[in-house]
This record gives C-alpha cells, sequence and structure tokens, in this order.
C-alpha cells in the first residue's frame, strides 16, 4: 500500500546533479515525505525529509511541489558510491511504507 | 552516539524451526520498528514497539512476534518458519513524537 511511484532506475554521470523524482498524488496535509537509500544489502540511510517547504542538508536538497503532489530529491554532485536504490517514502502512523524505489548508477 | 546494531548478521534455519533476532537501539531512541525486506523488493513494516508494547502492526501473521526491554532493546520472533520467510531483517530507532528512523545493517535469514 505504498502511497508514493517512482521510476524503476535511473543513470547519471559522475560528478553531475543527479534529479530523483517522485509522484504522491494522494498525500494529506500532515504527512511528510521522506527520502532514504540502500546500498546493497546494507540498512536502508536516511537522506532528507520535508512538509512543504524545500529543504537542503549536507547530502542532499529536497524540492516539493506547491501542491505537494510531487517531490524531487536532487543530489548536487553524483559520486560513484551514491550509487543505490532510492526510496520516496509517505510517513504514516506506526512505520514507513517502502515501494519498490529508483535504482540509481552513477557512471564514471 | 552508538548506533542502530542487530545480531546476528547471517542465520540459517529449517522450515519449522523458530528464530530470534536481537537489536539494540541507537542511544536515546525509545521507539524501534521491524521490518522484512525480500529480495529484490523494499521493506515492509512488520511491526512498532513503544513503552514495551505493540504500537503498530503491518500485515504480518501472529507468528510473528516481538519484545521491547526497558533498555529499548528489541526482539523479533518468528514460529514455523516458512521458505518465504527468508529475507534481510531490518530494525530502525526512532524517538517517540520524531518521525525519522534509522536503520541498522539488518540480519539475514536463509530458511531451507
Amino acid at each position: 500500500d505504498a502511497k508514493t511511484t517512482q521510476p524503476t532506475s535511473m543513470d547519471c554521470a559522475e560528478g553531475r546533479a543527479a534529479n530523483l523524482p517522485c509522484n504522491h498524488s494522494t498525500i494529506s496535509g500532515n504527512e511528510y515525505v521522506y527520502w532514504y537509500r540502500q546500498i546493497h544489502s546494507q540498512g536502508p540511510q536516511y537522506i532528507i525529509h520535508g512538509l512543504k517547504n524545500n529543504e537542503t542538508n549536507e547530502m542532499a536538497s529536497l524540492i516539493i511541489t506547491e501542491d505537494r503532489k510531487s517531490s524531487t530529491l536532487i543530489l548536487p554532485h553524483a559520486t560513484l558510491r551514491d550509487t543505490a536504490v532510492y526510496y520516496c517514502i509517505v510517513r504514516v502512523p506506526g512505520g514507513m511504507r517502502f515501494g519498490a524505489g529508483t535504482r540509481l548508477t552513477v557512471k564514471p | 552516539e552508538t548506533g542502530v546494531t542487530q545480531s546476528p548478521t547471517h542465520l540459517i534455519k529449517t522450515r519449522g524451526q523458530q528464530v530470534t533476532l536481537r537489536c539494540s537501539s541507537q542511544s536515546g531512541h525509545n521507539t524501534v520498528s521491524w521490518y522484512q525486506q525480500a529480495l529484490g523488493q523494499g521493506p515492509q513494516f512488520i511491526f512498532q514497539y513503544y513503552r514495551e508494547e505493540e504500537n503498530g502492526r503491518g500485515n504480518f501473521p501472529p507468528r510473528f512476534s516481538g519484545l521491547q526491554f526497558p533498555n529499548y532493546s528489541s526482539e523479533l520472533n518468528v514460529n514455523a518458519l516458512e521458505l518465504d520467510d527468508s529475507a534481510l531483517y531490518l530494525c530502525a530507532s526512532s524517538l517517540v513524537g520524531a518521525d525519522t528512523q534509522y536503520f541498522g545493517p539488518g540480519t539475514r535469514l536463509t530458511v531451507l
């Protein structure tokens, strides 16, 4: 019962910005959007989250549209170590509902 | 600050057996959640514990049960193991009222 839609896979050149889109058209007014990533067989790593304002931290930027129906995670200068599965999650009470995520491959 | 730890790293069991997986929360975190991740899929929420009581559950049968201890560490117990229970089991901790969850490295369970 994931509430988000993401592309299955994306490629990005090393050093370029990686822009990962996510649709969450049924999001409610008080639900946050979270992004995690998972490098092969490791535990998911928290990246960033937001409600309606754009957010930035040392890892990434999160751009949320004004109607909150979609968002974009931006990795400003992708490196080979950013190759991972990226999950966009709408937080619901009790636990995170993960979808299948986007497999990002950063290429030299 | 100590992160989330899980034990064991890997485990092999036989169908019908029982298994206990363990998790130590990040320092100061009082809520723990458990997830099952089958190969090639995203993590699926099993349940969450707060104040030693179950505080939310996903679509998993009762043979999946848990415990949270006063020091906030936690156990996941699975009875009557089935082949489909083979997966990576992830534990995540958080502070109640704060939604960000921090995950451990997981336990890889193989059921033969």
